[in-house]
């Protein structure tokens, strides 16, 4: 399976400020996708990137307050932008890899706004 | 909501107790995926199964899909203290997007 690093493994931020995550993959992969888990709750989709092509974006999400960048097919950017307290939660990148479809996940980035 | 549904929410059992979990979902699936989560950690990857397939074996873990129930069920035999855990169930989607169950907390007991 595909080794996943993260940056920062975690913060804690000022209400207004932006925060850039990291997301290496140790092999080439087509899509990459960006997940959000709140305190206590599920994951939830946020947008997949692909490689040449801009984000695409889940309904509740939108590239204003998360841009995505995907220079390669090794590494993604999220920027979580102008911060709330509401925006505390764990971020994690993931990629779809194998014959059958497994998605396997980065270890995640833990961000608390203040 | 698209998220699927989990239960129980929280399990508690022995150690050398088998534990199930179960998950519905609404729409169809490519495929169904189980993950393991310790402590608001980065998901570990269990177990994949296809939307043809009904049974997946993994080490001690069987789940089982029922496409025309719409769910599916995680056994866990024989477990032991660190399979403490949360777990999800995911849906796969067009795409390969993953729709995440609520997820069962899982507490075995020494």
């Amino acid at each position: 399976s595909a080794v996943i690093s993260q940056k920062p493994s975690r913060d804690i931020c000022q209400r207004g400020t932006s925060l850039t995550i990291q997301c290496q993959v140790d092999s080439q992969v087509t899509m990459m996708f960006w997940y959000r888990q709140q305190p206590g709750q599920s994951l939830t989709l946020i947008a997949t990137a692909n490689q040449g092509s801009e984000a695409t974006y889940e309904s509740g999400f939108v590239i204003d307050k998360f841009p995505i960048s995907r220079p390669n097919l090794t590494f993604s950017t999220l920027t979580v932008s102008n911060m709330s307290p509401e925006d505390s939660s764990i971020y994690l990148c993931s990629v779809e890899q194998g014959v059958r479809g497994e998605q396997y996940f980065g270890p995640g980035t833990r961000l608390t706004v203040t | 909501s698209q998220q699927g549904e989990e239960d129980p929410q929280a399990l508690s059992i022995q150690e050398g107790e088998n534990a199930t979990m179960n998950c519905s979902y609404k729409t169809s699936i490519n495929n169904l995926q189980w993950y393991r989560q310790n402590s608001g950690r980065g998901l570990v990857h269990l177990i994949l199964i296809r939307s043809n397939e009904r049974e997946k074996h993994s080490g001690r873990l069987r789940v089982t899909l029922d496409t025309s129930k719409k769910s599916s069920s995680l056994l866990i035999t024989a477990s032991r203290a660190a399979d403490t855990a949360s777990y999800f169930c995911a849906t796969g989607r067009q795409g390969g997007k993953l729709i995440f169950g609520q997820g069962t907390e899982l507490s075995v007991k020494p």
